[in-house]
């Protein structure tokens, strides 16, 4: 069975410092995956996907980039945190384009 | 533009039915999600509807009107543990999620 794992669970980190949360998905070859951040009482907000190994694609810009150096990893990361970065990411990983999307826990990142 | 809207919040009791309803509009249509979501927790998915009708898993259900860009989760016997915010998400053209704020829903014995 395919699983996903995603760390740390929570988080929290001066202004200024970089970022790395890594995702990754056991159990499935080539999957599309996703990051998002959730703000409260707000939709999810799609920060980045990916189709295939090297292949990013960003819907927001902002201080956060991604990359998936491996079929099965994901990669978000910051060079310099924001206060504004603060929230709830969450990783996500999906067969095909059209199916239901598998998310990991969750990092629950507080930028102080 | 895009857009998704479902209430806010909900309250229903222990054993009962409950209707929570989405309306959408995107640009193309590839398909509605539901996601339950627990405070604190990752969201879980729990229906996928494309065509028109209603698809029951269980103690859930979930209808799909194309014509009239709308949906509902209908939860029936409901139980403590469906205290949680359920998540309505359609799929555009392009195959991106346009996603709900989320209705909480809150279960009183």
């Amino acid at each position: 069975s395919q699983t996903i794992h995603q760390w740390p669970a929570t988080l929290v980190q001066p202004v200024g410092s970089p970022l790395s949360l890594e995702c990754t998905v056991e159990g499935t070859s080539n999957p599309n995956l996703y990051w998002y951040r959730q703000a409260a009482g707000r939709g999810l907000q799609l920060l980045f996907y990916s189709v295939g190994i090297g292949q990013i694609s960003s819907e927001v810009p902002q201080n956060l980039s991604a990359s998936r150096p491996q079929d099965r990893q994901f990669i978000l990361s910051s060079k310099k945190l924001l206060l504004s970065d603060s929230g709830f990411y969450l990783c996500a990983w999906s067969e095909t384009e059209n199916t239901e999307a598998f998310f990991g826990q969750g990092t629950r990142l507080t930028v102080v | 533009g895009q857009n998704i809207d479902q209430p806010t919040e909900m309250t229903a009791t222990e054993g009962a039915i409950v209707q929570i309803n989405c309306t959408y509009q995107t640009s193309g249509f590839n398909g509605l999600f539901w996601y339950q979501q627990h405070a604190g927790e990752a969201p879980t998915f729990l229906s996928y509807n494309v065509l028109d009708g209603l698809e029951e898993k269980g103690r859930f259900s979930s209808f799909l009107s194309r014509s009239k860009g709308y949906s509902y989760l209908l939860l029936k016997e409901l139980q403590m543990k469906d205290s949680a915010s359920y998540l309505c998400a359609a799929m555009d053209s392009n195959y991106q999620l346009i996603w709900g704020a989320g209705t909480k829903l809150i279960i009183k014995p």
